[in-house]
């Protein structure tokens, strides 16, 4: 069964720390991974799209990586701030999926206290 | 900016009643997809649509949910005879192409009571 497992469920950090949040897919046959956010109330915004051969990719304080491989995935957040409290998802479409169905995780819910 | 338009933004119904939601695409985009949101973030795959025509329903219901997309019209997401499970948040989303480039909607809150 493709699957899109995240850790941790919940992260509660200072400002102005750097933090890591984990995402793993159980089979390496992706067409691309993405990354949404998720305010309360609101939809999703994509933050970052890798495809499947890429490594990484950038915007902002953002870092998002690509490792087929182990089939993992990671978020960097630099110098965290109280507006990047939110739910991350990471979302994966797995090769041979019909027209982009996204496969999500479970969420990361993000607290950054001033 | 363009965006992806939801109606309504909630809904509430009673157990065994029809609930039918709607959805506008960004102008251009051929795909659109329809989530459910339960509990704990859980996202749901329900169906997929190029254009008018119906490409991935492995996640709808099909005894209780139907789903169309006609031109010049919102799409929509009916829901038969709802039960107290189906309440959640239904999103929309739409993109140009394939696999990238999702616009979601802000969702319709349906509860069923």
């Amino acid at each position: 069964k493709q699957e899109v497992t995240q850790i941790p469920a919940a992260l509660s950090v200072p400002e102005g720390e750097n933090l890591v949040l984990n995402c793993s897919f159980t089979d390496s046959a992706i067409y691309n991974l993405q990354w949404f956010r998720q305010d309360p109330g609101k939809g999703l915004t994509s933050l970052l799209l890798i495809q499947s051969s890429q490594r990484e990719q950038t915007s902002g304080r953002l870092n998002a990586s690509l490792d087929k491989s182990s089939g993992r995935s990671t978020l960097y957040i630099a110098a965290s701030q109280p507006g990047d409290s939110a739910t991350y998802l990471c979302a994966v479409v797995y090769g041979g999926t019909s027209y982009g169905k996204l496969t999500f995780g479970q969420g990361t819910i993000l607290t950054v206290h001033p | 900016g363009e965006e992806v338009a939801q109606t309504p933004k909630h809904l509430v119904r009673g157990e065994g009643q029809k609930a039918k939601l709607y959805c506008a695409p960004i102008k251009g985009h051929s795909y659109v997809f329809w989530y459910q949101q339960v509990l704990k973030n859980e996202f749901k795959f329900l169906i997929s649509f190029q254009n008018e025509n119906v490409f991935d329903e492995t996640g709808m219901p099909k005894e209780r949910f139907s789903a169309k997309c006609l031109p010049n019209s919102p799409c929509s997401l009916e829901i038969q005879a709802t039960k107290l499970e189906d309440s959640a948040v239904y999103f929309c989303a739409s993109s140009q192409v394939q696999g990238a480039g999702y616009t979601f909607g802000s969702g319709t809150r349906l509860t069923v009571v």
